[in-house]
């Protein structure tokens, strides 16, 4: 399985808004509503941020929203804050209990 | 709180071999699938391998077949990966993660596994 394809970079000024992509194929996002998002820092572990395309965890600001069309799914992060600065990691179910991850995105705050 | 706490990683030479443990708290270990996910310095994440709650399911990445094996004990609340014949690529911080076939929604803080001679 190919890493999930997500752009390098992104950025937005505090309180802007800013949308991350993450493409697949048909047999990863495209086929299954199994995409969840992930938010790490530099040096720790990965957080969960969205789960099942668009489901927040317990926690997580409401800031955070997740979407899906065919076989690209989106992260979208609103009023941008300081410590929104990480790196953001998409993930997808590909059948037969194999999962794959996105390349990364680093977002910076600007 | 849940709590994941790799141990064992280290330098190792090609073709050599490591055992890697994950110690969990904070939740009841035996009701979870649990998952293996590495990472390269300054790359992205890679799921190596998944258990199912019992231990009577286990599934790889196609690189890690036939050289890694996962493993639970429930009455140790621990997870294992057994690691042999390692190859530089196999270079990476592995954490253990919680599973919940759609999504991995806890993860250890990593250990880190170098493959040099």
């Amino acid at each position: 399985q190919s890493a999930l394809t997500q752009p390098p970079s992104a950025s937005g000024s505090p309180g802007q808004s800013v949308t991350i992509s993450c493409t697949g194929t048909s047999s990863n996002v495209g086929g299954y509503n199994y995409v969840s998002w992930y938010q790490q820092h530099p040096g720790k572990a990965p957080k969960l941020m969205i789960y099942e395309v668009s489901q927040r965890p317990s926690g997580v600001p409401d800031r955070f929203s997740g979407s899906k069309s065919g076989n690209t799914a989106s992260l979208s992060v609103s009023g941008l804050q300081a410590e929104d600065e990480a790196d953001y990691y998409c993930s997808s179910f590909a059948g037969s209990n194999n999962y794959v991850f996105g390349t990364g995105t680093k977002v910076t705050v600007l | 709180e849940v709590q994941l706490v790799e141990s064992g990683g280290g330098l190792v030479q090609p073709g050599g071999s490591l055992r890697l443990s994950c110690a969990a708290s904070g939740f009841t270990f035996s009701s979870y699938w649990m998952s293996w996910v590495r990472q390269a310095p300054g790359k992205g994440l890679e799921w190596v391998a998944n258990i199912k709650h019992d231990g009577s399911e286990e599934y790889y990445v196609d690189s890690a077949k036939g050289r890694f094996t996962i493993s639970r004990d429930n009455a140790k609340n621990s997870l294992y990966l057994q690691m042999n014949s390692l190859r530089a690529e196999d270079t990476t911080v592995y954490y253990c993660a919680r599973h919940t076939l759609t999504y991995f929604d806890y993860w250890g803080q990593g250990t880190l596994v170098t493959v040099s001679s």
